[in-house]
């Protein structure tokens, strides 16, 4: 069975620090890796990786496939208390299914 | 573009009966999928329907159906409600095509009393 494991699952930190939240997988003809941030409501997408070791940048947030060791990390560096969220990694199998993880809930303390 | 579209957002119902909650997928995105979130059990596949027809489905029982219209909106159906069905029911819509992105609408936060 297809899943998605994350890292830690809760993280209390304070701003300005750096944070690198893990994902790992088991999942069959695999497609994609997504991040997305959850707040209050629905996830919104941040970065979909599909080749390894390519790194995708948006801002402070940067992440990292590692398809042969079936893994990646989210970093976000001087994390600001708008980063608390839960961040939510998700792998696209070919299948046309996606298989969520179970989050990991960052909270950032002025 | 609008984005993904739920309604209704809110919902009490009592157990025993049944519920449908509808979503309009953005525009040109014609695979709609289904998600549960609770806080015990996190974000759950419910199904997926490309071009009218389920393409995936995830491990809940037969109470939970769905169908993808011609248009591409899509509506979950719930029958014989449970407690344990209250949740967050999230609909995603996607394109067919690289790169396959997938856009969450607002959700539809169903309490079963």
């Amino acid at each position: 069975e297809d899943k998605v494991v994350q890292s830690p699952l809760s993280l209390v930190v304070h701003e300005g620090d750096t944070v690198t939240l893990n994902c790992s997988y088991e999942v069959t003809n695999f497609r994609s890796l997504l991040w997305y941030k959850q707040e209050k409501k629905a996830p919104t997408f941040l970065f979909m990786l599909t080749s390894s070791g390519i790194e995708k940048k948006s801002g402070r947030l940067s992440s990292i496939l590692d398809k042969k060791e079936l893994f990646s990390i989210l970093n976000i560096t001087a994390t600001q208390t708008g980063d608390s969220a839960i961040y939510l990694c998700a792998v696209h199998n070919y299948g046309q299914n996606f298989v969520f993880g179970p989050g990991t809930r960052l909270s950032v303390l002025p | 573009k609008a984005g993904v579209t739920q309604t209704p957002r809110y919902l009490i119902k009592t157990r025993g009966q049944q519920v449908t909650l509808s979503c309009s997928p953005i525009s040109g995105h014609r695979s709609v999928s289904w998600y549960q979130q609770t806080p015990g059990q996190g974000l759950q596949f419910l199904f997926e329907y490309f071009s009218e027809t389920q393409r995936n489905k995830g491990n809940f029982p037969g109470r939970f159906s769905g169908r993808q219209f011609s248009n591409s909106r899509s509506e979950m159906n719930v029958s014989t409600l449970e407690l344990g069905d209250s949740a967050l029911y999230l609909c995603a819509s996607s394109e067919t095509q690289e790169p396959y992105e997938q856009y969450f609408g607002p959700g539809t936060r169903l309490t079963v009393t």
